[in-house]
């Protein structure tokens, strides 16, 4: 089984819908993140959580809220989607300042 | 604000040569370098991780080599195979706070 996985790894959905992707890890890492990827834009943060109490917003954070349920779980909420949150959607886990592993990615569009 | 650069953007080459991709970063103060492999519409797999105490790491043919103070990684492949065709990424760790990546190098290896 896969050490990250990521549900769904495919979503539709509308304009002003809320919508959650989750995370799960068996990696027994501490730190888990959300990136997305765009087209010519490469990857960026859009949060990360050091342990279940400790959530913090990375570059892209605006329009984006997130629930770190338990140290393996780490949930993505939009809360009304927009058509420029289309975009590839990336989990990641490390243990401190060490290698991050991503899990498969959720392809998002908002129509 | 961290900044990272690679270069070629795109790069062709036949298949047996050995090839060199290139990945620059702004800020020196970095804690360590990933290099990643991103099949199209895949998730992202992790080659090889450089702390920022280490000149160089090496898995099978490739080679990874970081000088912190002029901001340049270089990632080396060997004996290059159709399969190693990808979209090679480039990511530095400047604490916890998650990575900042290049946009990466579209790699072509013609049989």
């Amino acid at each position: 089984d896969a050490d990250v996985t990521q549900t769904p790894r495919n979503r539709i959905t509308k304009t002003g819908k809320r919508i959650m992707l989750e995370c799960s890890q068996t990696k027994g890492h501490d730190r888990m993140y959300w990136y997305r990827q765009d087209p010519g834009l490469g990857l960026r943060l859009i949060y990360y959580s050091f342990d279940v109490k400790d959530i913090n917003k990375g570059e892209i954070s605006d329009g984006y809220s997130v629930s770190r349920q338990a140290q393996a779980k780490f949930s993505l909420s939009l809360e009304s989607a927009i058509p420029n949150q289309t975009a590839l959607y990336f989990c990641a886990t490390s243990d401190w300042g060490g290698e991050q592993f991503f899990g498969p990615g959720t392809r998002l569009t908002v129509l | 604000k961290q900044e990272v650069t690679q270069i070629p953007a795109a790069l062709s080459v036949p298949e047996g040569e050995n090839l060199v991709l290139n990945c620059s970063f702004t800020d020196s103060a970095i804690y360590n370098l990933q290099w990643f492999r991103q099949d199209p519409g895949k998730g992202l797999t992790s080659l090889l991780l450089i702390q920022s105490s280490q000149r160089e790491q090496t898995s099978g043919r490739l080679n990874a080599s970081l000088d912190k103070s002029s901001g340049r990684s270089t990632l080396y492949i060997a004996a290059s195979q159709p399969g190693d065709s990808a979209t090679y990424l480039c990511a530095v760790a400047g604490g916890a706070d998650g990575l900042t990546f290049g946009k990466g190098t579209h790699l072509i290896i013609q049989p």
